[in-house]
């Protein structure tokens, strides 16, 4: 199947400072990229849909201006946490989507992002 | 709005046991529904998906699951549980084209020697 990368896989910043994570598909390219963030022992949530040349567009609850994604190409998306707190500690993952004869997300290995 | 429902959010089995792991979904059109595996600090890998082709779907490690519309159901099965299946186990619906995947709350399965 298709292969979806992020980087870093983990991360431990501190407080007040922004990290970026990116989200990259491999081997093929992806119009529309899901960003989901995963709180210990719980489900994903969506935070946004991130399409390639366009604004992204938040789930509800979702701070736009706190979560910064960019879709500048066809295989990278990136997601910028910016001011970060310790609540924004999370598993993030972002998932690629490719309409080429699958209709599927292909999930990234996700961002443990650790703020102190 | 889509959504699944998962029964159950820990699920504990006997080495050799049937794995059965519940999933209703919510949906006004026939949903494509997925079934999703994580393992610990890890991402999601796919075990299988229904796209209305058929009823019956069966996926990667001997897993299973079936389309049921009378009952809104798409449960997950395993004849036999092995040690390695323990993992979170999510459902996931998609209503259609490229919308995002909405996941279930997910079920922890525990496998017992």
């Amino acid at each position: 199947g298709a292969v979806v990368s992020q980087h870093p896989s983990r991360v431990i910043c501190k407080s007040g400072t922004s990290v970026k994570i990116e989200c990259r598909s491999l081997d093929f390219q992806a119009t529309t990229m899901f960003w989901y963030r995963q709180f210990p022992k719980k489900s994903l949530m969506l935070m946004a849909t991130s399409n390639e040349g366009s604004k992204a567009t938040y789930e509800q609850g979702v701070e736009k201006d706190k979560f910064l994604i960019n879709h500048a190409s066809l295989t990278l998306s990136t997601l910028t946490v910016t001011s970060a707190h310790p609540e924004d500690s999370s598993f993030y993952i972002c998932s690629a989507f490719t309409s080429g004869g699958h209709n599927e997300q292909f999930f990234g290995p996700g961002t443990r992002l650790t703020v102190l | 709005a889509q959504s699944v429902t998962q029964l159950g959010s820990h699920v504990s089995v006997s080495e050799g046991a049937l794995v059965l792991l519940r999933c209703n979904y919510s949906s006004s059109v026939p949903p494509y529904l997925f079934w999703y595996v994580q393992y610990p600090n890890q991402g999601l890998q796919l075990l299988l998906k229904y796209t209305s082709a058929a009823t019956l779907v069966k996926g990667i490690n001997g897993f299973e699951a079936e389309f049921k519309k009378s009952e809104t159901s798409f449960h997950l099965t395993k004849p036999s549980a092995h040690m390695s299946d323990a993992a979170e186990y999510f459902c996931a619906v998609r209503k259609s084209g490229n919308t995002p995947l909405v996941f279930g709350k997910g079920t922890r399965l525990s496998v017992i020697a």
